[in-house]
């Protein structure tokens, strides 16, 4: 399971674009990229997830490198409701009925101010 | 869809009593169920992992006598705290995949606070 390093915390202003960068130099080829949220007192939430280049969903933008040991979670245009904790974590859990388990490293703590 | 429910959402015991706490897919078919601690201002600890009908995967250091877990069916799948101590106060997680679509998304439960007085 490849490790993840990431910022500890980041403060942003609402309505700006936050991007938060995740390392994970020891990414094996079958590994994907996952983003969870998570707000306090709550289980994580799934935001995106990806193996290569650009993903994007209604709620983020998830870019990768070609040699993927780093990718970064971008957040568009965030509000005060974005304040929480986002999480990186690497696994191969990309093919079907695949399972496997995930790691959760520190994560980054987001705060958002008016 | 994919919701996974977790009861209760909060419990407070005596030390030396045992808990249970119940994971639920409401509307799915989980194979294998994760349960996580989370302790204040820190990240989730993966405790286990249980798939359907067989033993659990009880990560190293985690006391299995101490943590029971039961994955009776695809749906529920059970964790049993044993006399618990004022030490085992967490935050409880369990997550869930399931028999088909896309295996990569975990789907967590809203979490149980035991408070162990």
């Amino acid at each position: 399971l490849a490790k993840t390093t990431q910022p500890i915390s980041m403060d942003s202003y609402e309505g700006q674009e936050v991007n938060i960068t995740c390392s994970h130099n020891n990414i094996a080829t079958n590994d994907y990229i996952t983003w969870y949220q998570q707000f306090p007192s709550q289980g994580p939430r799934f935001i995106i997830q990806g193996y290569k280049t650009k993903v994007t969903n209604e709620v983020a933008s998830l870019f990768i490198p070609a040699d993927r040991k780093s990718s970064t979670l971008s957040l568009p245009r965030v509000s005060l409701s974005d304040t929480a904790v986002y999480y990186c974590l690497v696994g191969d859990v990309g093919g079907s009925y695949n399972t496997d388990k995930l790691i959760f490293g520190t994560g980054t703590r987001l705060q958002v101010f008016p | 869809g994919a919701v996974v429910s977790q009861h209760p959402s909060w419990v407070i015991c005596k030390s030396g009593t045992s808990v249970k706490i119940e994971c639920r897919s409401l509307d799915f078919q989980a194979t294998t169920m994760f349960w996580y601690r989370q302790f204040p201002k820190q990240s989730l600890m993966l405790m286990a992992t249980s798939n359907e009908g067989s033993k659990a995967t009880y990560e190293q250091g985690v006391e299995k006598d101490k943590f029971l877990i039961n994955h009776a069916s695809l749906t529920l799948s059970t964790l049993t705290v044993t006399s618990a101590h004022p030490e085992d106060s967490s935050f409880y997680i369990c997550s869930a995949t399931g028999t088909s679509g896309p295996s990569y998304e975990q789907y967590f439960g809203p979490g149980t606070r035991l408070t162990v007085t």
